[in-house]
């Protein structure tokens, strides 16, 4: 069963548009959940949420995580082409190995 | 201060043949994982290893093996490749130690891209 699902699956925005994106999951020993973005190339961290209700920010970027409701968003205000990208969450799991399971990713174009 | 190095960074094989995909971290990261990408299908963890000389399976093991003789170097195989196999391949590590709530971020390679006709 899918342990971690992202929604939408994709989506087309135009510039200056505000976007949410969503993750749910269901792990048993839930340690973090991480956000990351894919362009092309190798993911790169952008968000380690642990604690429900604290909100993280980098610039135009946001994200909460509500753990009653097993689930986070990401939000991406004032979007740029260079946000363009594939949007990948991941939830690891503490126990041995720390396992991360990743969600299959929201697919973001930016629209001129 | 490379990070994650994976090599070759391209390859194509034939089915059947069998190649080897390195990862190597300068990071001193005890955690080492191996996942491929496909389209649709997100990450998806093929093996992993908490430490030097040990090596445990993930989610989708068959037809890999692996390796973790040093603890900077963590080597997936493929002994006998087959078009199912045709995958972007990514290594991924943490630094692994004992710590209060989720402190540990996955730092990634580039990707290994291989085809296998």
């Amino acid at each position: 069963e899918d342990k971690v699902v992202q929604s939408p699956l994709s989506l087309v925005v135009h510039e200056g548009d505000t976007v949410t994106l969503n993750c749910s999951y269901e792990v048993t020993n839930f340690r973090s959940l991480l956000w990351y973005k894919q362009e092309k190339k190798a993911p790169t961290f952008l968000f380690m949420l642990t604690s429900s209700g604290i909100e993280k920010k980098s610039g135009r970027l946001s994200s909460i995580l509500d753990k009653k409701e097993l689930s986070s968003i990401l939000n991406i205000t004032a979007t740029q082409t260079g946000d363009s990208a594939i949007y990948l969450c991941a939830v690891e799991e503490g126990r041995t190995g720390n396992q991360f399971y990743f969600g299959t990713g929201t697919s973001l174009t930016v629209i001129p | 201060n490379a990070g994650v190095t994976q090599t070759p960074k391209f390859r194509v094989l034939k089915t059947g043949q069998s190649m080897t995909l390195l990862c190597a971290q300068d990071m001193n990261h005890e955690y080492m994982y191996w996942y491929r990408q496909d389209p649709g299908m997100g990450l998806r963890l093929i093996h992993y290893s908490v430490g030097e000389g040990t090596t445990a399976k993930g989610e989708v093991p068959d037809g890999y093996n692996v390796s973790r003789l040093k603890k900077q170097n963590f080597l997936l195989g493929l002994e006998s490749a087959a078009p199912s196999q045709t995958s972007v391949y990514f290594c991924a590590s943490i630094k692994g130690t004992t710590y209060s709530s989720g402190a540990n971020v996955l730092t990634f390679g580039a990707g290994s891209r291989l085809t296998v006709l």
